[in-house]
């Protein structure tokens, strides 16, 4: 069966220090991978998406970045935090679109809440 | 554009009582529809879908839902709500692999309340 992975957990970081965030998905090959971030226990933003290694594509300007140096591996990283980007951030996957026709669910790991000071 | 809404911030109900977590969509073409559910401090649960065929999709826990093409809705339903029911619940949308990676777009999420 398929699982994945997030951690840190949880982060306390102070303003201005780096970031790395990481998620690997295990049981599957080329997935699709997301990077979500939920801001005041609620709304979803999607940061980040990879249909493919070293293929990422970004949804709104940030100081945030992300990579996927192997097929299962996604990392979220900044150079330097801003107090605004305190938030609770998801990983998820997805059956890559090579093999299904009609986009299925999408499953998502337990997060990370990073809180900058 | 696609857009999910959810018009209740929150939904109070007594335990033992039928539920219904309202969510209305905008896509165009065939519209893909989930539901999930998250508990405090965790990531999302997926509860169900709907992609084509009947209108009445049947879920994890106990739920279903009830696409309705017409009002534009997908509804969310419990006949028989429980305590452990309470979390957030979001409704999302899902684009075609060719928009945009086929990336989930979701609603604001609606508080359920369950009270004993």
């Amino acid at each position: 069966s398929q699982t994945i992975h997030q951690w840190p957990a949880t982060l306390v970081q102070p303003v201005g220090s780096p970031l790395s965030l990481e998620c690997t998905v295990e049981g599957t090959s080329n997935p699709n991978l997301y990077w979500y971030r939920q801001a005041a226990g609620r709304g979803l933003q999607l940061l980040f998406y990879s249909v493919g290694i070293g293929q990422i594509s970004s949804e709104v300007p940030q100081n945030l970045s992300a990579s996927r140096p192997q097929d299962r591996q996604f990392i979220l990283s900044s150079k330097k935090l801003l107090l605004s980007d305190s938030g609770f951030y998801l990983c998820a996957w997805s059956v890559g679109p090579l093999r299904a026709g009609i986009p299925g669910e999408l499953f998502f790991g337990e997060g990370s809440r990073l809180t900058v000071l | 554009a696609q857009s999910v809404a959810q018009p209740e911030d929150q939904v109070n109900v007594a335990e033992g009582n039928p539920l219904t977590v309202k969510c209305t969509y905008s896509v165009s073409g065939n519209p893909y529809l989930f539901w999930y559910v998250q508990y405090p401090n965790r990531g999302l649960q997926f509860l169900l879908k709907y992609i084509t065929g009947d209108n009445l999709v049947k879920g994890s826990y106990g739920f279903e839902a009830e696409f309705n093409k017409s009002q534009t809705s997908f509804h969310l339903k419990k006949p028989s709500a429980l305590v452990s029911d309470s979390a957030l619940y979001f409704c999302a949308v899902r684009l075609p692999f060719y928009n945009q990676g086929g990336k989930l777009i979701f609603g604001q999420g609606t508080e359920l309340s369950v009270k004993p």
